[in-house]
């Protein structure tokens, strides 16, 4: 059984750089078909995919955030990182991480339990 | 990017009742749709993938369907524990999009 949990700080001031960890249990973050991806939701709003890193290291970012965003993979603690800079208090979401099976028809079949960033001074 | 728009935002059903949702794509996507259903203070859980497989371990009164541009959730009787939040989500194309949702409640 694959999860994944999302680690990092809660709190975050604005200008400074959001960074969060997400520890995989159950596959490997550098093989098998899988997209490793980060995606973001506002208190009581939708979904925001932010990006995602194939088992290759291939990384694609959404186009809205791509000058902000990096995700980059540690693979001897079988992680995956998401760092967003220059936050603003619209970057306050949940941010989930989360494994999306790739060959064909793609889809988000495991989550982390998603940890809440706020940014305030 | 592909819009993804869902529709109703919200409803109110009894216990028993037939759920229809839909979802129409901005452009075409095959049969790149799937559905998730989300609770509160839970994150998303796959409920249809590919338009109308159904993720295992999902009670088959969850069905989807469609191709194209315009898709349908059907619960076809809506139990308790199915009252939440469904949102559609496109995997034609990057970026990925999800719907706005639509919150299913008790009438």
């Amino acid at each position: 059984q694959v999860q994944l949990q999302e680690s990092g700080p809660g709190l975050v001031k604005p200008s400074q750089t959001l960074s969060l960890a997400c520890t995989v249990s159950g596959a490997s973050v550098n093989s098998g078909s899988y997209y490793w991806s980060w995606i973001r939701q506002p208190a009581g709003k939708g979904l925001e995919w932010i990006g995602r890193m194939y088992t290759s290291g291939t990384i694609t970012y959404n186009p809205s955030l791509e000058s902000r965003v990096t995700i980059s993979v540690d693979t001897s603690k079988n992680q995956f990182s998401l760092e967003l800079s220059s936050v603003t208090a619209a970057d306050t979401a949940i941010y989930y991480c989360a494994k999306e099976t790739s060959g064909g028809r793609d889809y988000f079949d495991y989550w982390g339990q998603g940890t809440l960033v706020t940014v305030s001074s | 990017d592909i819009q993804v728009t869902q529709s109703p935002s919200s409803l109110s059903a009894s216990v028993g009742d037939r759920v229809t949702i839909t979802c129409r794509a901005s452009q075409y996507i095959g049969s790149y749709l799937n559905w998730y259903q989300q609770k509160p203070g839970k994150a998303p859980k796959l409920l249809i993938y590919a338009a109308s497989s159904l993720q295992s371990g999902v009670p088959s009164r969850f069905g989807g369907s469609g191709s194209g541009t315009d898709f349908t959730l059907t619960i076809s009787s809506l139990q308790p524990e199915d009252f939440a939040t469904y949102y559609c989500q496109q995997s034609y194309s990057v970026p990925r999009t999800f719907g706005q949702g639509t919150k299913v409640d008790i009438k």
